[in-house]
């Protein structure tokens, strides 16, 4: 079975500076992806951004972009120029690419971002 | 589009009495999905519907929960005899199963509390 790790269950950053998101996760596939989804206060979850395993190269989405290594089977985020509104829980997911599977995400615990001014 | 919805947001029940919850997804998703989140922890996996068939069920679905997805639309979660363990979130998500497409989208949620 996949385990999703995220050893940080808070994190502050400073409006406008740049914070880095750590997860580890571990699998004997070797085809799956991997999604940050954030959640704020009361409201739905969201995603935030998707990594291929088969891809090398690390996604990026505007101010999100991820650190993807396949080897140590880490999938950091880090957020650039954070602003207010990217105070949430933010959760790594796992979901296996195999064929057959139900392809149902495998979530950490959670990683609570507060940005402060 | 106007993305899964869910409902009700909030129930309060008494241990003992049985609820039911709604999800509706997003409109040609053929997949649907439930989640079971408690304070704290992320999002566990229930079961899942593709169109009408339930194809997998979690070890955490107890004989006392049942969800349905009639004619493959919107899809209930009903579960009986209500426990105070059975407090947590519960969510919806649904997604198209189409080649480079795999993204789950989620619903609001429907937050339990069982007194």
């Amino acid at each position: 079975a996949q385990t999703v790790t995220q050893s940080q269950p808070e994190m502050s950053v400073q409006e406008a500076e740049t914070v880095t998101l750590s997860c580890t996760y571990d699998t004997s596939e070797s085809d799956y992806y991997l999604f940050w989804y954030k959640q704020p206060p009361s409201r739905q979850m969201i995603l935030v951004i998707r990594q291929e395993a088969y891809k090398q190269q690390n996604a990026t989405e505007n101010r999100f972009s991820v650190n993807f290594q396949k080897a140590a089977k880490s999938f950091s985020l880090k957020i650039s120029d954070s602003q207010l509104g990217d105070a949430a829980m933010y959760f790594c997911a796992y979901r296996s690419a195999r064929s057959g599977t139900a392809s149902k995400l495998t979530f950490g615990t959670g990683t609570r971002l507060q940005v402060t001014l | 589009d106007t993305g899964v919805s869910q409902d009700p947001r909030h129930k309060i029940t008494k241990r003992g009495q049985n609820v039911t919850f709604r999800c509706d997804p997003i409109s040609e998703h053929n997949r649907l999905y439930w989640y079971r989140q408690t304070l704290g922890q992320g999002p566990e996996f229930l079961t899942y519907f593709q169109n009408e068939a339930q194809l997998e069920k979690s070890r955490l679905l107890s004989d006392r929960f049942s969800a349905e997805r009639p004619k493959g639309s919107f899809s209930t979660l009903e579960i009986q005899r209500t426990e105070q363990g059975d407090s947590a979130m519960y969510l919806c998500a649904s997604s198209l199963v189409i080649p480079g497409k795999y993204e789950q989208y989620f619903g609001p949620g429907t937050r339990l509390t069982v007194t």
